[in-house]
């Protein structure tokens, strides 16, 4: 079932503007993960932070975790149009192998 | 690539019987089938962790599994119905705790 849902489910920025995206999810996790698809691709690895883990970095990527709340963020400082695609956060359970649980998606729109 | 698809796409007959073939380079003992339509996100069909088992996921009705080798997940429509025209993604990741998940290019079939 899915547990993450995005925030926004679309988002339109110009070059060198940072994006933000927001993840709920309902149930206690592992550890949360964000993925990119661009169109027409398999999903691409991008970053997991644990559940003992506030915030962590890669490159021009952070991300927060809030276990709190059940909410996480990803944000991209000065973004390019080659970020342009579709963002997904995705929670891990106990169950189902730690297959993971993927929200709808943030798209991500980048213009020169 | 680490994880590759086949057919990358398909077109097939309401009824027909389809095989999509997942293959990984990886070594991985757990592999997953997802499918993602538009506004669903993804959801997970089968999963198996480990050469031999296999288990369902969230959406099994219709589909069936078999990972005779390690290397291999192949995953079956016995009577194609159309709405299982869908992208179907093959992914694979560690066994041990979670981890990041890596996936196929995706296979797009469409059932007339």
């Amino acid at each position: 079932s899915q547990q993450g849902e995005e925030d926004p489910q679309a988002l339109s920025i110009q070059e060198g503007e940072n994006a933000t995206m927001n993840c709920s999810y309902k149930t206690s996790i592992n550890n949360l993960q964000w993925y990119r698809q661009n169109s027409g691709r398999g999903l691409v690895h991008l970053i997991l932070i644990r559940s003992n883990e506030r915030e962590k970095h890669s490159g021009r990527l952070r991300v927060t975790l809030d276990t709190s709340k059940k909410s996480s963020s990803l944000l991209i400082t000065a973004s390019r149009a080659a970020d342009t695609a579709s963002y997904f956060c995705a929670t891990d359970g106990w169950n189902s192998g730690y297959a993971l649980n993927f929200g709808k998606g943030t798209s991500l729109l980048v213009t020169p | 690539a680490d994880v590759t698809q086949t057919p990358r796409n398909g077109i097939t007959k309401t009824g027909k019987r389809i095989m999509l073939e997942c293959s990984q380079t990886k070594g991985h003992d757990r592999m997953y089938w997802y499918r993602q339509d538009p506004g669903m996100g993804l959801r997970l069909i089968h999963y198996s962790v480990g050469e031999g088992t296999t288990a369902k996921g969230e959406v099994p009705d219709g589909y069936n599994v078999s990972r005779l080798k390690k290397q291999n997940f192949l995953l079956g429509l016995e009577s194609a119905a159309p709405s299982q025209t869908s992208v179907y993604f093959c992914v694979s990741s560690y066994l041990l705790g979670p981890s990041e998940q890596y996936f196929g290019p995706g296979t797009r079939l469409t059932v007339t």
